[in-house]
């Protein structure tokens, strides 16, 4: 079964507005991460929170981690036309990597 | 940072020909390497771990037959496709890690798209 599972599936909102979405797992893990997928393209890595960690920043980007509901949520806040993507949580179980179906984000101009 | 090459980026073949894909860690070294599925609209699948001088550890209902991977320096590894039909067609990624401890990221090449008529 899959382990990360993110919600929403698909985003739409304008620039400037925050995105927010989120990723849900089932087992112990020793860190999360978020990547960013362009249409047609390899992923690209955003932002890896271990599982000692509740929040972490990284420009725009806010990811938060709770282990005892086994979610996290990944924040864009004002969203660019080039935050268009699909939007993968992956969870880092000492070595072995689930990904979940994404989200796909489209913010529009 | 890390960069991950992989080639080539779009495939187009007949059916019964074999495909061979590289991925190759730039400026790192990599001891093991992760290769990937991906369908349109849909998440990655891990199809198999490939370990530098060893044999790669497939995911389950992945045939070792089909899919032929070897991990022959720290830099380089291959995913090879043998006798490709219709139903092989599809997105592959591969990638990396830099260091062998907990808690590192992966970085990936830009996939290769394999169509087969």
């Amino acid at each position: 079964s899959q382990q990360g599972e993110e919600d929403p599936q698909a985003l739409s909102i304008q620039e400037g507005e925050n995105a927010t979405m989120n990723c849900s797992y089932k087992t112990s893990i020793n860190n999360l991460q978020w990547y960013r997928q362009n249409s047609g393209r390899g992923l690209v890595h955003l932002i890896l929170i271990r599982s000692n960690e509740r929040e972490k920043h990284s420009g725009r980007l806010r990811v938060t981690l709770d282990t005892s509901k086994k979610s996290s949520s990944l924040l864009i806040t004002a969203s660019r036309a080039a935050d268009t993507a699909s939007y993968f949580c992956t969870t880092d179980s000492w070595g072995k990597f689930q990904f979940g179906a994404g989200t796909q984000v489209v913010v529009t101009p | 940072g890390a960069v991950v090459s992989q080639h080539p980026s779009w495939v187009i073949c007949k059916s019964g020909t074999s495909v061979k894909i590289e991925c190759r860690s730039l400026d790192f070294q990599a001891t093991t390497m992760f290769w990937y599925r991906q369908f349109p609209k849909q998440s990655l699948m891990l199809m198999a771990t490939s370990n530098e001088g060893s044999k790669a550890t497939y995911e389950q209902g992945v045939e070792k037959d089909k899919f032929l991977i070897n991990h022959a320096s720290l830099t380089l590894s291959t995913l090879t496709v043998t006798s490709a039909h219709p139903e092989d067609s599809s997105f592959y990624i591969c990638s990396a890690r830099d260091g062998e401890g907990n808690n590192q990221p992966q970085h990936f090449g830009d996939g290769t798209r394999l169509s087969i008529l």
